[in-house]
């Protein structure tokens, strides 16, 4: 199953709401699963089965979507949360990633 | 949730290398547990999967027949046994602990595996 991330890089201000896009090529029903990786970090996971909150992630992040088409939304941007961020399908083996969205500083 | 990486390092087209991770902080033997690289500058791609006891395991297509996977319970170790390696294997591979066995809540360090003449 192919993971296509939109945009690739979303330039952004603090306090601005962020909204990432994931696609899937085909079904993965809820099997969504969403990371965080800041430079030179380990991933952090963020959100699972689309929109669980991970233990102590903060209620700005939120995940929603099913079947092929699911979003992840930080309603309003700290600087902690200019990173890289991936999605993850857990529908299928093999597991696949996608190529992830930047967000950026404006 | 401590998991210390080693095993790393440099080696040549068609050599070998064993990682591996030992675990701390957890019930290890009740987890899932997988590998997951990230080629520099690049995203991350999983790479294999073993169930809590060790009766499950998946490799993704690219390391199928190459790499093992394997886990000792008994001493909170997970390893991935890296045969045939080729320039495009190299990347920071990460272990990765799994509540459920297809996503990933903690992760190691990261152990950096190059593979070049």
């Amino acid at each position: 199953i192919v993971l296509t991330q939109s945009p690739a890089t979303l330039s952004l201000s603090p306090g601005e709401r962020a909204t990432l896009s994931c696609r899937a090529s085909q079904n993965v029903n809820n099997y969504l699963t969403w990371y965080q990786q800041k430079p030179g970090q380990t991933p952090r996971l963020l959100i699972y089965d689309a929109s669980n909150r991970a233990t102590g992630i903060p209620g700005r992040f939120s995940g929603s979507g099913s079947g092929t088409d699911f979003t992840l939304t930080i309603s309003s941007l700290e600087s902690e949360d200019f990173a890289v961020y991936y999605c993850q399908q857990r529908n299928n083996w093999p597991l696949t990633f996608g190529g992830g969205t930047k967000v950026e500083i404006k | 949730v401590p998991l210390l990486q080693s095993g790393g390092g440099l080696v040549q087209p068609g050599g070998s290398l064993r990682l591996s991770c030992v675990a701390s902080g957890f019930t290890f033997g009740s987890y899932a547990m997988s590998w997951v690289r990230q080629a520099p500058g690049e995203g991350l791609e999983w790479v294999s999967a073993i169930s809590a006891r060790g009766d499950s395991i998946y490799y993704a297509d690219s390391v199928q027949g190459r790499f093992t996977i394997s886990r000792d319970n008994s001493k909170n170790a997970l390893f991935l046994q890296m045969n045939r390696l080729r320039v495009e294997d190299t990347a920071v591979y990460y272990c990765a602990k799994a509540p459920d066995i297809s996503y990933f809540d903690s992760w190691g360090q990261g152990t950096l595996v190059t593979v070049s003449s």
